[in-house]
């Protein structure tokens, strides 16, 4: 079991917008803002994508987007694209770090 | 262009010892800390610790205190990762990463290694 929940998996079709979501507690993405998002295709490194809760790395996409409410943290990404689908983590980081189980992004 | 280079794979017999090397490149090697992470087979990640190549500090995730080691050599700018005691459960991919900081870690990590797959099999 993950200390930070995210949903297993989730899909939209290219050009919609979809969310994933990253639940932990006040100890971590609640009470910091503390929180990074990396993108992982099969079989390679993950990729830093944002940290901060909300900052993006020079080089990546303004179709990511980060935020936080309470205790959950969101990953938002606009425009879907095929080269999207990957596996993303969330992670926050304080004294420790902590990551989310992994989400399946499935573009249909 | 920041990177950062793993060892090769490794195969070991459950008890022994693996030592994973990870040379940077392409950045000021005591400027940021390096972080070390794995990925059991079909799992997510797990974070194992950080170190600080500007002063050695060092800080582990409870689950490896006492069996793991990191060290730095800023001569070569490589870090390595010394696993002890090994289980089938330490079979992964150990990736190290970039940690923003070198004074406290862990962070954000940007880039990663390559990854190096650790078997462990009797």
């Amino acid at each position: 079991q993950s200390a930070l929940t995210q949903p297993a998996s989730v899909s939209g079709s290219p050009g919609q917008s979809i969310t994933i979501s990253c639940t932990g507690t006040s100890s971590d993405v609640g009470g910091y803002n503390s929180v990074s998002w990396y993108q992982q295709h099969p079989g390679k490194a993950p990729k830093l994508m944002i940290y901060d809760v909300s900052d993006r790395p020079s080089g990546v996409s303004n179709r990511f987007s980060g935020s936080k409410s309470g205790d959950t943290a969101s990953l938002t990404i606009s425009g879907l694209q095929a080269e999207d689908e990957a596996d993303y983590y969330c992670s926050s980081y304080t004294n420790r770090v902590l990551f989310g189980g992994g989400t399946k992004l499935t573009v249909l | 262009q920041v990177q950062l280079v793993q060892s090769g794979a490794e195969v070991k017999k459950p008890g022994a010892s693996v030592k994973v090397s990870c040379k940077a490149s392409g950045y000021t090697f005591t400027s940021y800390g390096i972080s070390w992470v794995r990925q059991a087979p079909g799992q997510g990640l797990e974070w194992m610790g950080w170190i600080s190549p500007y002063n050695g500090k060092t800080n582990f995730a409870q689950n490896f205190q006492g069996r793991v080691t990191m060290t730095t050599d800023t001569s070569t700018s490589t870090a390595y990762m010394d696993l002890r005691s090994l289980t089938s459960d330490d079979t992964a991919v150990y990736y190290c990463a970039r940690d923003k900081s070198s004074l406290w870690g862990g962070n954000w990590f940007d880039p990663w290694g390559q990854g190096t797959l650790v078997t462990v099999s009797s």
